[in-house]
């Protein structure tokens, strides 16, 4: 099992650029989430789909993020313009069923200069 | 809100001893735990779960208590290895299939 894959890895870019996150959830999983993870507040919630929906949006930080899942095994999640304070590791995750265990895949680490 | 409680303390053990992690969580509601490890430049890895009608659940090397009158969650590992060395986060599923997540509990093991 190839687990859950994200690209890039690294990111770095400048203010005002745009930017593109992508994720591909383990085959048969229906449910993927996005998360932000940063030194002064941790991991975050950005926004959950189910069966490719949008369930719940709530933890985006604002407008200039904005997250889809065109089908089943792809999803991304979008910054346009990047800030400085967009900089952090950015994780997809990945469920099958429900309240079972959600597998991370390895992060995209975005850097705004 | 509610979440789940941890702010990234260190614990330091000696290679071969035994290691606990606690945690602490403010939703009584919440029927589902899980630990992760997060080493460095990874992601969160799935270590062991219990669920709120468990008290106790033993993996490898690792066991799970939960004690839902202090609302309080642990996480034990025997014969503490240097690969053990990481971050490790409680997390609560309290609403549907979402996650809260505590802070962290960064684990140093000293050869």
């Amino acid at each position: 099992d190839a687990g859950v894959i994200q690209s890039p890895r690294h990111e770095v870019t400048e203010m005002g650029q745009e930017v593109t996150l992508r994720c591909k959830p383990i085959s048969g999983h229906n449910s993927l989430f996005w998360y932000r993870q940063t030194m002064m507040r941790g991991l975050e919630l950005l926004i959950y789909f189910n069966n490719n929906v949008p369930i719940d949006d709530s933890g985006m930080p604002e407008d200039r993020f904005s997250a889809k899942m065109p089908n089943a095994s792809f999803s991304t999640l979008k910054i346009q313009p990047s800030e400085p304070r967009d900089s952090a590791v950015y994780f997809c995750a990945s469920l099958r069923g429900s309240a079972d265990t959600q597998y991370f895949g390895p992060g995209t680490r975005l850097t705004v200069l | 809100g509610e979440s789940v409680g941890l702010h990234l303390p260190t614990l330091s053990v000696q290679e071969g001893d035994n290691s606990i992690i606690n945690c602490a969580y403010s939703n009584s509601a919440s029927d589902y735990f899980i630990w992760y490890k997060q080493e460095s430049g990874k992601g969160p890895q799935f270590i062991i779960d219990i669920r709120s009608n468990m008290d106790k659940r033993q993996g490898q090397r690792v066991t799970v208590l939960l004690n839902k009158t202090v609302k309080h969650l642990s996480l034990q590992i025997a014969a503490t290895q240097p690969g053990d060395s990481a971050v490790y986060f409680c997390a609560e599923n309290n609403a549907g299939n979402m996650l809260t997540f505590g802070g962290g509990t960064r684990l140093m093991v000293k050869p």
